[in-house]
């Protein structure tokens, strides 16, 4: 089952404004990632975390690695109506290999 | 396009019966991961091949089995189907299958498969 705790579940919110959601876990990951996936398409990559304490942005976001490393969130500003979809925190243990495992998703709908 | 090509898209099928899924990595990854997603579920990790070998296996049920050819394109079979079955499978490359790589996956668009 799954092991990361991705909250919010829903997020409706206005264009312009901008948004938060976290992930945490009992478990220490080396590696966190989001992920983006639209209707009909797969998860598409949109940040990569390696390093505890790491702030890494790509455009309008930007993603935490927790110091703990048993969390991260990520940040989008200013929303845009495309921001739509379902995002998906993953983490990456060192007893796992290679493995991703995943959040539940955080379903984001952008009222233009 | 992330490079990782599955087909089919869509696949709708009757309980008790067996499908084959395929994916296509991207060229030159040596990793191959399945997934399942069910309605608005997040994605359940089922098993991971590594340049033709098993590296890892989840929450994968024993009427499910995969393999990975010499050409690195592999295949999900799943038989005697159940409506539980219906799903989105995914399937993602990666470089590197070992412990220590960079963890970006890849992920194909998915097949559908409807369990009727």
């Amino acid at each position: 089952g799954q092991q990361l705790n991705q909250s919010p579940q829903s997020m409706f919110i206005q264009e312009g404004e901008d948004v938060s959601m976290n992930c945490t876990s009992s478990s220490i990951f080396n590696t966190w990632l989001w992920y983006k996936q639209e209707p009909g398409e797969g998860p598409v990559l949109l940040i990569a975390l390696y390093k505890a304490g790491e702030l890494t942005s790509n455009g309008r976001l930007t993603a935490q690695f927790g110091i703990t490393r048993k969390d991260s969130f990520l940040n989008i500003s200013a929303s845009i109506p495309s921001d739509v979809g379902i995002y998906f925190c993953a983490g990456q243990r060192e007893t796992s290999g290679s493995r991703l495992t995943f959040g539940e998703g955080t379903q984001l709908t952008v009222n233009p | 396009d992330s490079g990782v090509t599955q087909t089919p898209k869509h696949l709708i099928t009757a309980t008790g019966q067996r499908v084959t899924l395929r994916c296509s990595p991207r060229s030159g990854d040596l990793s191959v991961y399945w997934y399942q997603q069910s309605l608005d579920q997040g994605l359940q990790f089922l098993i991971q091949y590594y340049n033709g070998e098993e590296r890892a296996k989840g929450n994968i049920l024993e009427r499910f089995s995969a393999q990975q050819f010499p050409d690195l394109h592999s295949e999900l079979n799943l038989s005697s189907l159940e409506l539980g079955d219906s799903a989105l499978y995914f399937c993602a490359s990666s470089l590197m299958g070992l412990a220590g790589n960079t963890g970006e996956l890849f992920f194909g668009e998915g097949s559908r498969l409807t369990v009727l």
